[in-house]
């Protein structure tokens, strides 16, 4: 099983500028997370799907941010315009809430807006 | 809002046991305990849960109390490896996770 996969691992760019990131959960999971990790906040729920659809997105911190689920296999995390205060470490997590629910997560996408 | 409280950080020796406590006196009845870590700024990890009774797998023990108030997670022979932020979660199944500070372990030669 190949995990959780995040793209990119690393990205740069200037104030301004749309950025996506990208998940592809674990074969069979039937729910995805969005997490945003900084020093100051550690770790914070953005977004979670169950089944494609989403069901809690009140972490999501304002209308710059969007997220879509258009398949089972396949996640973006749009920022639109991109600030500085949104540099941190994205985590996407897949889960199978029908077995013990514990999530599973990738290796992250680090974020720096300049 | 996390429904746990954990040290802010622990120590523990090289191939000693390490006990790491966290405290959810609101657990409710359908709530499960989960654990994971996190090593340097990689992703979370799940290491093991919980309903009532203990339970115990290759990377640790969990023990719970009767009135489920408390938990710890037993670590039996610590190493360097094992240095992290360790994460205490009460959830249900279907429910979003909602990770709190954590405890950051540090396992001294």
């Amino acid at each position: 099983d190949a995990g959780v996969i995040q793209s990119p691992r690393h990205e740069v760019t200037e104030m301004g500028q749309e950025v996506t990131l990208r998940c592809k959960p674990i074969s069979g999971h039937n729910s995805l997370f969005w997490y945003r990790q900084t020093m100051m906040r550690g770790l914070e729920l953005l977004i979670y799907f169950n089944n494609n659809v989403p069901i809690d997105d009140s972490g999501m911190p304002e209308d710059r941010f969007s997220a879509k689920m258009p398949n089972a296999s396949f996640s973006t995390l749009k920022i639109q315009p991109s600030e500085p205060r949104d540099s941190a470490v994205y985590f996407c997590a897949s889960s199978s809430m029908r077995e013990t629910g514990e999530l599973f997560f990738g290796e992250g996408s680090r974020l720096t807006v300049l | 809002d996390a429904k746990t409280t954990q040290p802010t950080s622990m120590d523990c020796a090289e191939g000693r046991a390490a006990n790491l406590p966290c405290n959810h006196s609101t657990i409710s009845g359908n709530e499960y305990v989960y654990w994971y870590r996190q090593i340097h700024s990689q992703g979370p990890q799940y290491i093991i849960h919980g309903l009532k009774n203990n339970e115990t797998n290759e990377m640790a023990s969990l023990i719970i109390t009767e009135d489920r108030k408390s938990s710890t997670l037993i670590l039996p022979h610590a190493t360097l490896r094992d240095t992290a932020v360790y994460y205490c979660i009460v959830n249900s199944y279907g429910q979003n996770f909602v990770f709190g500070p954590g405890t950051r372990l540090s396992v001294l030669p």
